[in-house]
């Protein structure tokens, strides 16, 4: 089965450093990845995937993911971060079962200090 | 949230009580998923259609049930409700078959006492 690992409940960052969110995955076949983001009390809204080609994937708000096959990472990073981006992050594996269902990580939460 | 809606957006109902959930969607999209979102364990699938009348189940469809009788409408029913389905439920859909990104609804907050 497909999983994914988010090995950090909490990451701390100040304004304006860089942030990096991790990521692990196991898979059978090719990965294909996705971040998302949630803030309190809304949905989750999707950031960036990676399915093929560049293993630097550019998503919404500045963000990016770097895809590591040889680590089996999919870790998400901004170069400055901001206190608007705090939020609760989840990264997530398509599983060819259940309708191509998506089988996410329990999700990090992402506190930036200004 | 991409034509996405939710109803009710919060509910608190008794034990042993049925409870219907909905989500409507304005495009047409073939593939919907209802998840549960609890603590500590992400997101979990509980039933997915991949068509009208066309339903399945997820990992965690005990104690569910869905249908889909109009291509926009997938409804989630408790059939009678448990203290353990207190959870916040979300509804998504599949983008397309080629990049299989999914968009998610507001959300529905269930608490059951």
């Amino acid at each position: 089965a497909q999983s994914v690992a988010q090995p950090e409940d909490q990451v701390n960052v100040a304004e304006g450093n860089p942030l990096t969110v991790k990521c692990t995955y196991s898979v059978s076949g090719n990965p294909y990845l996705f971040w998302y983001v949630q803030y309190p009390n809304r949905g989750l809204q999707f950031l960036l995937k990676y399915i093929t080609g560049d293993n630097l994937v550019k998503g919404s708000y500045g963000f990016e993911a770097e895809f590591n096959k040889s680590q089996t990472s999919f870790h998400l990073k901004k170069p400055s971060a901001l206190v608007s981006d705090s939020a609760l992050y989840f990264c997530a594996v398509r599983d060819l079962e259940y309708g191509n269902k998506l089988v996410f990580g329990a999700g990090t939460i992402l506190r930036v200090k200004s | 949230d991409a034509g996405i809606t939710q109803s009710p957006r919060h509910k608190v109902t008794e034990t042993g009580t049925p409870v219907t959930l909905r989500c409507h969607q304005t495009e047409n999209h073939r593939y919907m998923y209802w998840y549960r979102q609890d603590p500590g364990h992400g997101l979990r699938l509980i039933h997915y259609s991949y068509g009208v009348k066309d339903t399945d189940k997820g990992e965690v469809s005990d104690g569910y049930s869905v249908s889909r009788s109009k291509t926009e409408d997938f409804l989630l029913t408790l059939e009678s409700a448990t203290s353990s389905q207190t959870s916040v439920y979300f509804c998504a859909i599949s983008a397309g078959t080629s990049t299989y990104e999914q968009y998610f609804g507001p959300g529905t907050r269930l608490t059951v006492t």
